[in-house]
């Protein structure tokens, strides 16, 4: 079955401070990888997008890397502040299926106090 | 450019009443998608539209319907609603089918009592 496991399920960290956010995944075939932030009452907005062959994508503080063999992900945000505060969606799609089928995770709810 | 804009933003509805969820977007996409966010769950897929004049069923499509008015609106129905699609709902859209670059709108806070 086609899934995204997100870990941890929410995380508090001080403001400053460098956190990683984990996705595994069991889609496949694989397309690409997608990062999605959500802040609290609104919709999500895309961070990062990672196909097969690339290993790493950065988007400011947001890094994101990808290891196609052993179906992980992760994100890297550095030097957090308190506007990262959200939750952080890991998203998978498959190639050739259907429709446009998406797989999302269950995300991550990051805190950042100051 | 407001991108994807949803109305309304909140709904309270009783049991077995009707409502239809608005979405339209600026963007000129061709693809757009009706998802709902549960507490502890990821999005879910109900419906959604590869272009204009075409729907298809997602994930959790029992107890909707929808309608691709044009190619820049997507309407979500509920005929007769249930406790149990209690719930955010997201309309996002893309340019093309699978479109890398997925835009979500604002979100519609839907409690059905």
């Amino acid at each position: 079955k086609n899934q995204v496991e997100q870990s941890p399920q929410s995380l508090i960290i001080l403001e400053g401070k460098n956190c990683t956010l984990q996705c595994n995944y069991t889609v496949s075939p694989f397309s690409n990888l997608r990062w999605y932030k959500q802040d609290t009452g609104r919709g999500p907005v895309s961070l990062t997008i990672m196909t097969f062959s690339e290993n790493t994508k950065s988007n400011g503080r947001y890094t994101a890397t990808l290891d196609a063999d052993t179906k992980q992900s992760s994100l890297h945000i550095t030097a957090s502040q308190l506007s990262d505060s959200a939750s952080y969606i890991c998203v998978v799609r498959g190639a050739g299926q259907a429709g446009t089928a998406l797989i999302f995770g269950k995300g991550t709810t990051l805190s950042v106090s100051s | 450019n407001a991108g994807v804009t949803q109305t309304p933003k909140f709904q309270v509805l009783k049991t077995g009443q009707s409502m239809t969820l608005q979405c339209a977007q600026d963007m000129n996409h061709n693809s757009m998608y009706w998802y709902r966010q549960d507490p502890g769950m990821g999005l879910r897929l109900i419906y959604y539209s590869a272009s204009e004049g075409t729907t298809d069923k997602g994930e959790v499509p029992n107890g909707y319907n929808v309608s691709r008015l044009n190619k820049r609106e997507f309407s979500l129905r509920l005929e007769s609603a249930a406790p149990s699609q209690t719930s955010v709902y997201f309309c996002a859209s893309t340019e093309r089918p699978g479109g890398n670059e997925q835009y979500f709108g604002p979100g519609t806070r839907l409690t059905v009592t």
